[in-house]
């Protein structure tokens, strides 16, 4: 029964370079969460998507970032032309439906060079 | 704007040794508070929702109550393996999926 699966775990990129993160959510859940957590930071809340919508994205910078859950495949987070401030992990999490507990998963952590 | 603040920072304890941890809240209207658990590297691990003041949910070594402003997570007789960054999320009535966390409180049992 495999939880949420998030890839790459670790990326490495350039600054001016493209991130790409990609989320498998559940199997059964619909629903899907993108979180940022900076070092000493709690966790922040970016995007919450269900399939071909987003759902409410208050939490995503207005420039360079990008999120999608197609019809088919995983949900993707996508960070154009990367700066050293985008360093941070990334968690996905997903839910079956609104108001049911979210599940994370084990993230995608970002490193600008 | 939705607000928590988790106490302590970190804990040390000696294993037997129970306490517990505290996650205050301001929220437009409570629909659900989280606790969740984190281990270094890994993504935060579900434990309890609550959802009324007044409820208490238990697992194993642990307890998690709540108030109208607060809630505790009480360990038991903890463990090394209960060694872990616990977390505390709020979900508002505002319609938001959103959850809103604590930056957590660092527990390390010690042996």
């Amino acid at each position: 029964n495999a939880g949420v699966m998030q890839n790459p775990r670790h990326l490495v990129r350039r600054r001016g370079q493209e991130a790409r993160l990609r989320c498998s959510p559940m199997k059964g859940h619909s629903h899907v969460y993108w979180y940022r957590q900076l070092p000493e930071e709690g966790l922040k809340f970016m995007v919450y998507l269900q399939k071909e919508n987003i759902i409410d994205e208050s939490g995503m910078p207005k420039e360079r970032f990008s999120a999608e859950f197609p019809k088919e495949g995983p949900s993707i987070l996508r960070i154009q032309q990367v700066v050293r401030g985008d360093s941070a992990a990334y968690f996905c999490a997903s839910s079956p439906t609104s108001n049911q507990p979210q599940h994370f998963g084990d993230g995608t952590r970002l490193s600008i060079l | 704007e939705d607000q928590v603040t988790q106490s302590p920072e970190a804990l040390r304890l000696q294993e037997g040794e129970s306490s517990s941890l505290n996650c205050s809240y301001t929220v437009s209207g409570l629909r659900g508070l989280f606790w969740y658990r984190q281990d270094p590297g890994k993504g935060p691990e579900f434990l309890f929702t609550l959802y009324s003041a007044g409820e208490e949910k238990e697992k194993e070594r642990l307890k998690a109550t709540l108030t109208k402003k607060e809630s505790f997570l009480h360990i038991t007789a903890p463990k090394p393996e209960d060694s872990a960054t616990y977390l505390c999320a709020v979900l508002n009535q505002g319609g938001s999926e959103k959850l809103v966390f604590g930056k957590g409180t660092k527990l390390t049992v010690n042996p």
